[in-house]
């Protein structure tokens, strides 16, 4: 398997522009986190799915950001309208769903800078 | 509340030294799972070693080992013999199974760790 797949690697956009974050996790895993990666807060969960469905969006920093996961191979997470303290390297992780608590398969991140 | 806490934000040790990272946990749930993720500046996040809540014996994987003090709340990585290359940020996390039957995972704020020649 490829691993997860994250779209773009970089993304480079004006304030009050759309962004669209996208991920393939790996095939046959059942969950799907995003992730946001900053120096001043760390890795902060923003939402996770289980079988295509939200189940904890508590970590969505505010009404701009959105995600969503049509199918099981395919997951967004959108920014609408962009800021420059959305600037940060966005992940996504999968993980199996079996017997025990396994560990999550991180996609190499996309860096957003927002100017 | 802080579910993973790691308190030293950088650490250094010298080649083929042992070193410890720290990490404490909070939780009710009698079912989780601790891991632990390695960072290196090229920014991928890289599984290096989990450790199950019931698990009798500590998690071992190579050079690393995870000594899990249960009644402490505690699972501090140990990387024996340093090299170079483990020279990166170290993220501690949990997930715990939870009675919603969902389970999330959650990270600590990170341990630069440096290791010198």
């Amino acid at each position: 398997d490829a691993g997860v797949i994250q779209s773009p690697r970089h993304e480079v956009t004006e304030m009050g522009q759309e962004v669209t974050l996208r991920c393939k996790p790996i095939s046959g895993h059942d969950y799907l986190f995003w992730y946001r990666q900053t120096m001043m807060r760390g890795l902060e969960l923003l939402i996770y799915f289980n079988n295509n469905v939200p189940i904890d969006d508590s970590g969505m920093p505010e009404d701009r950001f959105s995600a969503k996961m049509p199918n099981a191979s395919f997951s967004t997470l959108k920014i609408q309208p962009s800021e420059p303290r959305d600037s940060a390297v966005y992940f996504c992780a999968s993980s199996p769903r079996t017997g025990g608590l396994t560990e999550a398969f991180f996609g190499q991140g996309t860096r957003l800078t927002v100017v | 509340a802080q579910k993973i806490t790691q308190t030293q934000p950088g650490m250094f040790v010298q080649e083929k030294e042992a070193v410890t990272l720290d990490c404490t946990y909070d939780t009710s749930d009698p079912s989780y799972g601790l891991f632990w993720y390695k960072q290196p500046s090229s920014g991928e996040m890289i599984f290096l070693i989990y450790q199950g809540s019931y698990d009798q014996q500590n998690a071992t994987e190579g050079r690393y080992s995870l000594n899990f003090q249960k009644a402490r709340k505690s699972a501090n990585l140990v990387i024996s013999a340093s090299q170079l290359g483990d020279s990166a940020m170290y993220f501690c996390a949990m997930r715990e199974l939870g009675n919603t039957g969902f389970q999330k995972l959650v990270f600590g704020t990170g341990t630069r760790l440096l290791v010198s020649p």
